[in-house]
Protein backbone atom coordinates (compact mmCIF):
# COMPACT_ATOMS: atom_id res chain seq x y z
CA UNK A 1 0.00 0.00 0.00
CA UNK A 2 1.80 3.04 -1.13
CA UNK A 3 -1.11 5.64 -0.64
CA UNK A 4 -1.81 8.75 0.87
CA UNK A 5 -5.39 9.34 1.23
CA UNK A 6 -6.88 12.91 1.08
CA UNK A 7 -10.76 13.62 2.31
CA UNK A 8 -12.77 15.35 0.80
CA UNK A 9 -11.44 15.71 -2.61
CA UNK A 10 -13.67 19.21 -2.97
CA UNK A 11 -14.41 21.65 -0.40
CA UNK A 12 -16.37 25.03 -0.92
CA UNK A 13 -16.76 27.30 2.62
CA UNK A 14 -17.24 30.45 3.26
CA UNK A 15 -14.87 32.65 4.91
CA UNK A 16 -16.62 32.21 8.64
CA UNK A 17 -16.93 28.95 8.46
CA UNK A 18 -14.67 25.78 10.07
CA UNK A 19 -13.65 23.25 8.01
CA UNK A 20 -10.81 20.34 8.58
CA UNK A 21 -8.86 18.58 5.61
CA UNK A 22 -8.22 14.76 6.91
CA UNK A 23 -4.82 13.03 5.41
CA UNK A 24 -3.87 9.52 5.85
CA UNK A 25 -1.59 6.97 5.40
CA UNK A 26 -0.65 3.37 6.18
CA UNK A 27 3.02 3.35 5.40
CA UNK A 28 5.22 3.56 8.54
CA UNK A 29 6.26 7.17 6.99
CA UNK A 30 7.08 9.05 10.29
CA UNK A 31 7.10 12.56 8.33
CA UNK A 32 4.56 13.93 7.14
CA UNK A 33 3.46 16.85 4.99
CA UNK A 34 1.17 19.79 4.01
CA UNK A 35 1.56 21.66 0.58
CA UNK A 36 -0.47 24.13 -1.09
CA UNK A 37 -0.43 24.60 -4.92
CA UNK A 38 -2.07 27.37 -6.52
CA UNK A 39 -3.10 26.69 -10.20
CA UNK A 40 0.20 25.91 -13.09
CA UNK A 41 2.48 26.80 -10.25
CA UNK A 42 4.66 24.14 -8.09
CA UNK A 43 3.58 23.04 -4.85
CA UNK A 44 4.60 25.38 -1.93
CA UNK A 45 5.72 23.27 1.90
CA UNK A 46 3.20 25.16 4.49
CA UNK A 47 4.57 22.31 7.46
CA UNK A 48 6.51 19.40 8.23
CA UNK A 49 5.72 16.82 10.60
CA UNK A 50 8.42 14.61 11.83
CA UNK A 51 7.39 12.00 14.49
CA UNK A 52 4.49 13.60 15.24
CA UNK A 53 5.99 16.74 15.62
CA UNK A 54 5.51 19.81 14.17
CA UNK A 55 9.27 20.34 12.98
CA UNK A 56 8.73 23.12 10.14
CA UNK A 57 6.08 25.71 9.97
CA UNK A 58 7.15 28.17 6.30
CA UNK A 59 5.49 31.11 8.38
CA UNK A 60 1.48 30.16 7.00
CA UNK A 61 -0.83 32.53 8.69
CA UNK A 62 -3.05 30.81 11.96
CA UNK A 63 -5.91 30.58 10.07
CA UNK A 64 -4.25 27.67 9.38
CA UNK A 65 -3.45 24.76 11.98
CA UNK A 66 -2.47 21.20 11.68
CA UNK A 67 -2.85 19.10 13.58
CA UNK A 68 -1.03 15.49 13.99
CA UNK A 69 -3.07 13.02 16.38
CA UNK A 70 -0.84 9.53 15.82
CA UNK A 71 1.60 8.55 12.91
CA UNK A 72 -0.74 7.48 10.49
CA UNK A 73 -2.95 11.01 10.65
CA UNK A 74 -2.32 14.55 9.34
CA UNK A 75 -5.33 16.93 9.62
CA UNK A 76 -5.34 20.54 9.03
CA UNK A 77 -7.70 23.03 10.57
CA UNK A 78 -8.92 25.73 9.00
CA UNK A 79 -10.82 28.88 9.94
CA UNK A 80 -11.18 32.27 8.72
CA UNK A 81 -9.88 31.48 5.40
CA UNK A 82 -9.50 34.45 2.24
CA UNK A 83 -10.70 33.44 -1.04
CA UNK A 84 -6.88 33.78 -1.95
CA UNK A 85 -6.30 31.05 -0.01
CA UNK A 86 -8.45 28.93 -2.29
CA UNK A 87 -5.68 26.38 -3.57
CA UNK A 88 -4.85 22.68 -4.11
CA UNK A 89 -3.54 20.98 -0.62
CA UNK A 90 -1.59 18.46 -1.24
CA UNK A 91 -0.58 15.89 1.98
CA UNK A 92 2.67 14.10 1.45
CA UNK A 93 4.52 11.33 3.86
CA UNK A 94 8.33 9.85 3.53
CA UNK A 95 10.40 8.11 5.52
CA UNK A 96 12.00 10.44 8.20
CA UNK A 97 15.85 11.34 8.04
CA UNK A 98 16.39 8.88 11.40
CA UNK A 99 15.32 5.92 9.25
CA UNK A 100 18.23 3.49 7.74
CA UNK A 101 16.30 4.33 4.24
CA UNK A 102 14.44 7.70 3.31
CA UNK A 103 13.19 6.94 0.09
CA UNK A 104 10.12 7.85 -1.66
CA UNK A 105 7.80 10.95 -0.36
CA UNK A 106 4.17 10.06 -1.75
CA UNK A 107 1.66 12.49 -2.26
CA UNK A 108 -1.89 12.58 -1.92
CA UNK A 109 -4.47 13.41 -4.37
CA UNK A 110 -5.11 16.88 -2.92
CA UNK A 111 -8.19 19.05 -1.57
CA UNK A 112 -9.20 21.72 -3.93
CA UNK A 113 -10.65 24.21 -1.69
CA UNK A 114 -12.62 26.74 -2.72
CA UNK A 115 -13.20 30.19 -0.40
CA UNK A 116 -16.57 32.18 -1.31
CA UNK B 1 18.27 29.04 0.51
CA UNK B 2 17.27 25.91 -2.14
CA UNK B 3 16.55 26.78 -5.50
CA UNK B 4 15.38 24.00 -8.18
CA UNK B 5 15.08 25.47 -11.41
CA UNK B 6 13.23 23.51 -14.91
CA UNK B 7 12.10 25.05 -18.19
CA UNK B 8 8.51 25.66 -18.52
CA UNK B 9 7.58 24.10 -21.36
CA UNK B 10 8.80 20.79 -24.40
CA UNK B 11 6.95 20.12 -27.11
CA UNK B 12 7.35 16.52 -28.92
CA UNK B 13 6.20 13.95 -31.42
CA UNK B 14 4.76 10.53 -30.18
CA UNK B 15 7.27 7.84 -30.67
CA UNK B 16 10.14 10.28 -29.65
CA UNK B 17 12.10 10.72 -26.90
CA UNK B 18 11.32 13.47 -24.43
CA UNK B 19 14.52 14.77 -22.01
CA UNK B 20 13.29 17.25 -18.74
CA UNK B 21 15.90 18.93 -17.14
CA UNK B 22 16.84 20.28 -14.40
CA UNK B 23 18.86 22.11 -11.87
CA UNK B 24 19.13 22.57 -8.15
CA UNK B 25 21.60 24.73 -5.83
CA UNK B 26 21.45 22.80 -2.27
CA UNK B 27 24.38 20.37 -1.97
CA UNK B 28 22.92 18.59 0.80
CA UNK B 29 20.37 16.87 -1.32
CA UNK B 30 19.92 13.59 -0.17
CA UNK B 31 17.28 12.27 -2.58
CA UNK B 32 16.15 13.64 -5.91
CA UNK B 33 12.06 13.16 -7.36
CA UNK B 34 10.49 13.44 -10.29
CA UNK B 35 6.60 13.94 -9.93
CA UNK B 36 3.65 13.76 -12.35
CA UNK B 37 0.71 16.22 -12.04
CA UNK B 38 -2.38 15.74 -14.33
CA UNK B 39 -5.03 18.36 -14.74
CA UNK B 40 -6.58 18.85 -11.63
CA UNK B 41 -4.92 15.81 -9.85
CA UNK B 42 -2.32 15.21 -7.12
CA UNK B 43 1.30 14.20 -8.07
CA UNK B 44 2.07 10.67 -9.06
CA UNK B 45 5.07 9.91 -8.18
CA UNK B 46 7.63 8.90 -11.12
CA UNK B 47 11.07 8.06 -9.78
CA UNK B 48 13.52 9.03 -7.49
CA UNK B 49 17.48 8.74 -7.05
CA UNK B 50 20.04 8.73 -4.44
CA UNK B 51 22.36 11.64 -4.62
CA UNK B 52 25.17 9.31 -4.60
CA UNK B 53 24.36 7.42 -7.84
CA UNK B 54 24.12 9.13 -11.01
CA UNK B 55 21.83 6.83 -13.28
CA UNK B 56 18.50 4.92 -12.93
CA UNK B 57 16.81 3.37 -15.47
CA UNK B 58 12.76 1.97 -14.75
CA UNK B 59 11.03 1.09 -17.72
CA UNK B 60 10.78 3.82 -19.92
CA UNK B 61 12.50 6.73 -17.73
CA UNK B 62 15.66 7.13 -17.24
CA UNK B 63 16.90 9.19 -14.91
CA UNK B 64 20.52 10.82 -15.05
CA UNK B 65 22.12 12.75 -12.12
CA UNK B 66 24.98 14.99 -12.44
CA UNK B 67 26.20 15.88 -9.16
CA UNK B 68 29.00 18.28 -9.36
CA UNK B 69 26.74 19.93 -11.78
CA UNK B 70 23.56 19.61 -9.55
CA UNK B 71 21.89 18.78 -12.60
CA UNK B 72 19.41 16.53 -12.84
CA UNK B 73 17.59 15.13 -16.00
CA UNK B 74 14.56 12.60 -16.55
CA UNK B 75 14.22 10.55 -20.28
CA UNK B 76 10.80 9.55 -21.39
CA UNK B 77 11.49 6.71 -24.32
CA UNK B 78 9.02 6.37 -26.87
CA UNK B 79 6.71 8.96 -25.21
CA UNK B 80 2.87 8.60 -25.99
CA UNK B 81 0.35 11.24 -25.76
CA UNK B 82 -0.98 10.20 -21.71
CA UNK B 83 2.56 11.31 -21.32
CA UNK B 84 1.33 15.06 -21.37
CA UNK B 85 1.41 16.38 -18.18
CA UNK B 86 3.01 18.77 -15.79
CA UNK B 87 6.94 17.14 -14.35
CA UNK B 88 7.99 18.53 -11.30
CA UNK B 89 11.55 17.96 -9.95
CA UNK B 90 12.05 18.03 -6.16
CA UNK B 91 14.82 17.86 -4.22
CA UNK B 92 15.14 16.44 -0.29
CA UNK B 93 17.89 17.31 1.57
CA UNK B 94 18.77 16.08 5.24
CA UNK B 95 16.31 18.26 6.99
CA UNK B 96 13.37 16.26 5.08
CA UNK B 97 12.59 19.48 2.95
CA UNK B 98 11.01 18.51 -0.44
CA UNK B 99 11.90 21.59 -2.85
CA UNK B 100 10.50 21.48 -5.72
CA UNK B 101 10.96 23.03 -9.29
CA UNK B 102 8.53 24.91 -11.20
CA UNK B 103 6.87 22.15 -13.49
CA UNK B 104 7.75 21.28 -17.31
CA UNK B 105 4.95 21.47 -19.08
CA UNK B 106 5.26 18.26 -21.48
CA UNK B 107 2.57 18.61 -24.53
CA UNK B 108 2.80 15.35 -27.02
CA UNK B 109 1.75 15.70 -30.51
CA UNK B 110 0.07 13.02 -32.14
Amino acid sequence: DTEVTQTPKHLVMGMTNKKSLKCEQHMGHRAMYWYKQKAKKPPELMFVYSYEKLSINESVPSRFSPECPNSSLLNLHLHALQPEDSALYLCASSQDKRSISSTEAFFGQGTRLTVV
Amino acid sequence: GEDVEQSLFLSVREGDSSVINCTYTDSSSTYLYWYKQEPGAGLQLLTYIFSNMDMKQDQRLTVLLNKKDKHLSLRIADTQTGDSAIYFCAEKNAGNMLTFGGGTRLMVKP
